[in-house]
C-alpha cells in the first residue's frame, strides 16, 4: 500500500514568514510523529499523536511550532515567524499496532532565507 | 551527553567487505533498538529492530544488542555499492514511543 507522504517536498521562505507542512500517514496507522533532521544533528523528536489522546509536545523547540492532526489522519506542522535556524528536513512517521516500528515519509526540506 | 551516540564516519569499504556499524546508549530504560537506512534526500527506511540482547539476522544484515554494555551494532555481510547510505541507530521505550536517534554513519561501498 501507499507509504507516508509529505508535502511540499521543498519549501523556501523568508525569515519571519509562517509555513505549513503536511503529512499523510499510512492508512490505518493510529500513531503519527514529527521529527526534525538538521545537518550533523541526527533526527530530533518534535511531537507525537496517538489516536484521540492529547499529543506529546515535549520536543517542540519553541512556541512558534505547533501541530494538529485532523480526523485522526492528516497532520499539519506549522512554524510561525520562521528563523534561519529552522532550516532543516522535517520528517513525518506513522506506526500501527507495533508503535515502535515507525515508517517515515520522504520529508520536507525547509530553507529559511 | 547524548542518549544515543554514533560515530558519524564517513566509512568507506570495498565491495564485498563486512561492515560493522556501532552505537552506544546511556538510558537503561530503553527497551527496543532499531536500525534505519537513509539514502540521500530520502526518508529513513526501517531495516531491523530488536527488543533483547543477542543477535537478529535478516539476509546480509545482523543486528546485535548488548544491554550489559549498552552497545548496539549492525553488521553487513558481502557489502554492495547499493548499501551506500547513512545508517541511523535508534532506541526507545514503550512509555513514550518516541525514538532517540544517533547522528548516523555515512557508509560508502566502493565497487
Amino acid at each position: 500500500g501507499a507509504g507516508v507522504s509529505q508535502s511540499p517536498s521543498n519549501k523556501v521562505t523568508e525569515k519571519g514568514k509562517d509555513v505549513e507542512l503536511r503529512c499523510d500517514p499510512i492508512s490505518g496507522h493510529t500513531a503519527l510523529y514529527w521529527y526534525r533532521q538538521s545537518l550533523g544533528q541526527g533526527l530530533e523528536f518534535l511531537i507525537y499523536f496517538q489516536g484521540n489522546s492529547a499529543p506529546d509536545k515535549s520536543g517542540l523547540p519553541s512556541d512558534r511550532f505547533s501541530a494538529e492532526r485532523t480526523g485522526g489522519s492528516v497532520s499539519t506542522l506549522t512554524i510561525q515567524r520562521t528563523q534561519q535556524e529552522d532550516s532543516a528536513v522535517y520528517l513525518c512517521a506513522s506506526s500501527g499496532d507495533r508503535q515502535e516500528t515507525q515508517y517515515f515519509g520522504p520529508g520536507t526540506r525547509l530553507l529559511v532565507l | 551527553q547524548k542518549e544515543v551516540e554514533q560515530d558519524p564516519g564517513p566509512l568507506s569499504v570495498p565491495e564485498g567487505a563486512i561492515v560493522s556499524l556501532n552505537c552506544t546508549y546511556s538510558n537503561s530504560a530503553f527497551q527496543y533498538f532499531m536500525w534505519y537506512r537513509q539514502y540521500s534526500r530520502k526518508g529513513p527506511e526501517l531495516l531491523m529492530y530488536t527488543y533483547s540482547s543477542g543477535n537478529k539476522e535478516d539476509g546480509r544484515f545482523t543486528a546485535q544488542v548488548d544491554k550489559s554494555s549498552k552497545y548496539i551494532s549492525l553488521f553487513i555481510r558481502d557489502s554492495q555499492p547499493s548499501d551506500s547510505a547513512t545508517y541511523l541507530c535508534a532506541s526507545g521505550r514503550g512509555a513514550t514511543n518516541k525514538l532517540i536517534f544517533g547522528t548516523g554513519t555515512l557508509l560508502a561501498v566502493q565497487p
